[in-house]
């Protein structure tokens, strides 16, 4: 099946700091992909739909302006968390579907973020 | 806006026995897709079995099989011959059909379930 990946699998950074979130289809093209948010044992949560080409849609009560994505080419979409916060440590997912194959999506093995 | 609700957080099950994890949805759509997925410890999320709603007939894939019942808003996973590595969280989810809508290809998500398989 399809690839996707996501870098760095982990991060550590200080408050204050923004930090970038990688997230690639391998060997398909993808021009939406999907950012979601996960806290230990809980589900996830869609944050935003990135489009290539085009803003991106966020979710009502997702602060656009903290967390920037961009998806800049048919494979490669980046979500970038700005002054981030400890409430802001999460698990970070992105999922991609092949063009027009929006019902089978294809996940990335996420990004563990944490803001000390 | 679609719910998804999965009311048993956490499942445990004997090696070889057989779970139901069961899954309610509410939408006032016609057309849609069902899924159920699963997240092992690694937390890589792996698609365990779709169901398209007009389809009448369940899904099944190997061990894994569903009972959805569409007029009740149902979803319920099968699990048969319960493996080890079957032991993970496991989450129903949701997407519209229709195509060009601004939910088009959006996943939601139930609260998921742990599922223990014990040796």
């Amino acid at each position: 099946g399809a690839v996707v990946s996501q870098h760095p699998s982990w991060v550590i950074c200080k408050s204050g700091t923004s930090v970038k979130i990688e997230c690639r289809s391998l060997d398909f093209q993808a021009t939406t992909m999907f950012w979601y948010r996960q806290f230990p044992k809980k589900s996830l949560m869609l944050m935003a739909t990135s489009n290539e080409g085009s803003k991106a849609t966020y979710e009502q009560g997702v602060e656009k302006d903290k967390f920037l994505i961009n998806h800049a080419s048919l494979t490669l979409s980046t979500l970038t968390v700005t002054s981030a916060h400890p409430e802001d440590s999460s698990f970070y997912i992105c999922s991609a579907p092949e063009v027009g194959q929006f019902y089978e999506q294809y996940f990335g093995p996420g990004t563990r973020l944490t803001v000390t | 806006a679609q719910t998804v609700t999965q009311s048993q957080p956490e499942m445990s099950v004997q090696e070889a026995e057989t779970v139901t994890l069961s899954c309610t949805y509410d939408t006032s759509e016609n057309n849609y897709y069902l899924f159920w997925y699963k997240q092992p410890p690694s937390r890589q999320m792996i698609l365990v079995i779709r169901q398209e709603a007009y389809k009448q007939q369940n899904a099944t894939e190997n061990r894994f099989s569903v009972n959805f019942q569409k007029a009740a808003k149902s979803f319920s996973l099968k699990i048969s011959d319960s493996q080890l590595g079957d032991t993970a969280m496991y989450f129903c989810a949701f997407m519209t059909f229709h195509a060009g809508g601004t939910s088009y290809g959006k996943l939601t998500f139930g609260q998921g379930t742990i599922l223990t398989v014990h040796p």
